[in-house]
């Protein structure tokens, strides 16, 4: 089955940028999607189609996909920001969905 | 405005079953494609199942054979039938709406937890 492969964490100082990966064997042919997820909280779509943005994300949400890896990057990071970002595929294959492990975003 | 409500979560012994409801509002379930998510505690998001516009269902390998996806168009509602439910599937059970790819609107969840 197909595997996605991220970070378990990565840190960054406010106003600066943050780059999660997502890795995956020719994950550039594939479609990728985010999602950011605080505690307690049910995930949110931020990125969709590798670099599309739902209504309400904040342009500093971007993506980007090539190769055998994704990226998510959010600029000009936010205290807010703070959360699990996992990266999602459709594998067209099994027509099931893959999930990333998840990255937690610290804020310094 | 998209709403999605889950419920029917409990603690529930191993063997035993259980059937999520998700009750949406603000769109019709049968022209959509209506997915499971789950998180176990501490864990990541694992995909558990989808139903398709169309009628078609998949499920992952994990809960393949006990659980069964379903709705009902008079109610605008989605189930997770779970069946012989084991430890491990203790978790916080989504449910989401968007397309085949992924998941554009989701609820809150409803939490199984499956010990003896």
């Amino acid at each position: 089955s197909y595997v996605l492969t991220q970070p378990p964490s990565v840190s960054v100082a406010p106003g600066k940028t943050a780059n999660i990966s997502c890795g995956g064997n020719h994950i550039g042919t594939k479609s990728v999607h985010w999602y950011q997820q605080k505690p307690g909280q049910a995930p949110v779509l931020v990125i969709y189609y590798d670099t599309d943005r739902p209504s309400g994300i904040p342009e500093r949400f971007s993506g980007s996909n090539s190769g055998n890896t994704a990226t998510l990057t959010i600029s000009r990071v936010e205290a807010g920001d703070e959360a699990d970002y996992s990266c999602q595929v459709w594998d067209t294959i099994t027509d099931h969905w893959v999930f990333g492990g998840g990255t937690k975003l610290t804020v310094l | 405005e998209v709403q999605l409500v889950e419920s029917g979560g409990g603690l529930i012994q191993p063997g035993e079953s259980l059937r999520l409801s998700c009750a949406a509002s603000g769109f019709i379930v049968r022209n959509n494609y209506m997915t499971w998510v789950r998180q176990a505690p501490g864990e990541g998001l694992e995909w558990v199942s989808i139903l398709y516009a169309g009628g078609s269902t998949f499920y992952a390998d994990s809960v393949k054979g006990r659980f069964t996806i379903s709705r009902d168009n008079s109610k605008n509602t989605v189930y997770l039938q779970m069946n012989r439910l084991r430890v491990e599937d203790t978790a916080v059970y989504y449910c989401a709406r968007g397309s085949k790819d992924y998941g554009e609107d989701w609820g809150q969840g409803t939490l199984v937890t499956v010990s003896s």
